[in-house]
This record gives C-alpha cells, sequence and structure tokens, in this order.
C-alpha cells in the first residue's frame, strides 16, 4: 500500500509567516491529494482537492500544489485562526491513508 | 442540506459487541462512498474502510481487515461500523464522512461518535 508521509510533524510560526508543509507519496498518486484542517476539539473540514482546488469558503491564503508523489500545502500569511493540524490524504484507490498530520501553532 | 449524522457516545467493555451508525440525508448518498474514520486519544486520523451504499461493496484499509465490519442500509441510507469483540485500544472518536461525487475526497463528515471500552 502507498504511504503517505508529512513534514513537519509541528511547527510554530508568527502570524503573517508564510507557512508551508509537505505529503509525500510512496508511489505516484497523480493528483488525487487532499488537504484537511481540524481544529481542536472539532471534525476535520476538506480545504483542498485534487491537489490544487480550493474548496468553496476556504480563504485565499491557502494553497496546494504538486503531482506524482510530492504535495506542498502552503499558507502565505499565518493567522491566529489557522491553528489547527493538517492532515493530507491520497484518494485515488483505496486505503484511502491520511499523512501522520502537521500541528500548526502560533510563536 | 446534506448532513451526516452519527449515534451517540458509548461506553462498553472489553469483549462486548457494539455497533454504531451514520444516516445520510440531504442528497442521494447512494450513488457514492461513505467511509469510517478512526481518531484516538490526541493522536491521527486513520482511514478504515468504506462502503457504497448503492451495492454495498466495501474496501478495508489492511490495518483494519478483520477487526471491524462496516455494512449499510440502502433504504434508510445509513452505514454502520461494527465490532464483535471490543478491547481497550478501540477507544477513540470514530467518523463517518462521504464524497459529493465520484472522485472526490471526503467532502461531509459526521459528527464523530466517541467510543469508550474500558472495564
Amino acid at each position: 500500500d502507498i504511504q503517505m508521509t508529512q513534514s513537519p510533524s509541528s511547527l510554530s510560526a508568527s502570524v503573517g509567516d508564510r507557512v508551508t508543509i509537505t505529503c509525500r507519496a510512496s508511489q505516484g498518486i497523480n493528483s488525487y491529494l487532499a488537504w484537511y484542517q481540524q481544529k481542536p476539539g472539532k471534525v476535520p473540514k476538506l480545504l483542498i482537492s485534487a491537489a490544487s482546488t480550493l474548496q468553496s469558503g476556504v480563504p485565499s491564503r491557502f494553497s496546494g500544489s504538486g503531482s506524482g508523489t510530492d504535495f506542498t500545502l502552503t499558507i502565505s500569511s499565518l493567522q491566529p485562526e489557522d491553528v489547527a493540524t493538517y492532515y493530507c490524504q491520497k484518494y485515488n484507490s483505496a486505503p484511502w491513508t491520511f499523512g501522520q498530520g502537521t500541528k500548526v501553532e502560533i510563536k | 442540506e446534506v448532513q451526516l449524522v452519527q449515534s451517540g457516545a458509548e461506553m462498553k467493555k472489553p469483549g462486548e459487541s457494539l455497533k454504531i451508525s451514520c444516516q445520510a440525508s440531504g442528497y442521494s448518498f447512494t450513488n457514492y462512498w461513505i467511509g469510517w474514520v478512526r481518531q484516538m486519544p490526541g493522536k491521527g486520523l486513520e482511514w478504515m474502510a468504506l462502503i457504497f451504499l448503492g451495492d454495498s461493496d466495501t474496501r478495508y484499509s489492511p490495518s483494519f481487515q478483520g477487526q471491524v465490519t462496516i455494512s449499510a442500509d440502502k433504504s434508510i441510507t445509513t452505514a454502520f461500523l461494527q465490532w464483535s469483540s471490543l478491547r481497550a485500544s478501540d477507544t477513540a472518536m470514530y467518523y463517518c464522512a462521504s464524497q459529493e461525487r465520484r472522485g472526490r475526497p471526503f467532502d461531509f463528515w459526521g459528527q464523530g461518535t466517541m467510543v469508550t471500552v474500558s472495564s
């Protein structure tokens, strides 16, 4: 099965900073890559599908890129409300494996 | 309004059986996959399994194959996750989630069902 590896596992950045999270698939998955945001105590929320398509209502400071095996989630200007854990997920075929998550905090 | 409504929190003893549910409403879920996701306390999301409500076709993660059973009742657009013999390590929040259309990830999520297994 394809493994999904996120890095870093956690990060601390200042408000306004540019934040980048990477996700690597052990085999190619084309663009079948999603990013989710989970705030503490809340249900996960889909941010990005197809590697780079921002979901309706998601702030434009979020963006996704990549295809094949290497993907990136970028927050262009970190805001206090972005404190959360972010997960990537492959969904080209079962199992729809998640990455281990990246916890984002404010410095 | 699209909704996935899960059954309530459960407290069980090791060795007991359990079946939790996820009822879908708001559009034709019978044409799409519904999945189950585990989140152990303080840990990340783990994809467990998928079921296609239309014909009950299933897919399991190797990590959960044989440990749980997923099923569905198309007539009430409800998916189920069941255990025959719970262990303390099954203590977790369980989410159901579904896609808006074929080829998409999990667009919609249930509110979660907390399962606590303790003697």
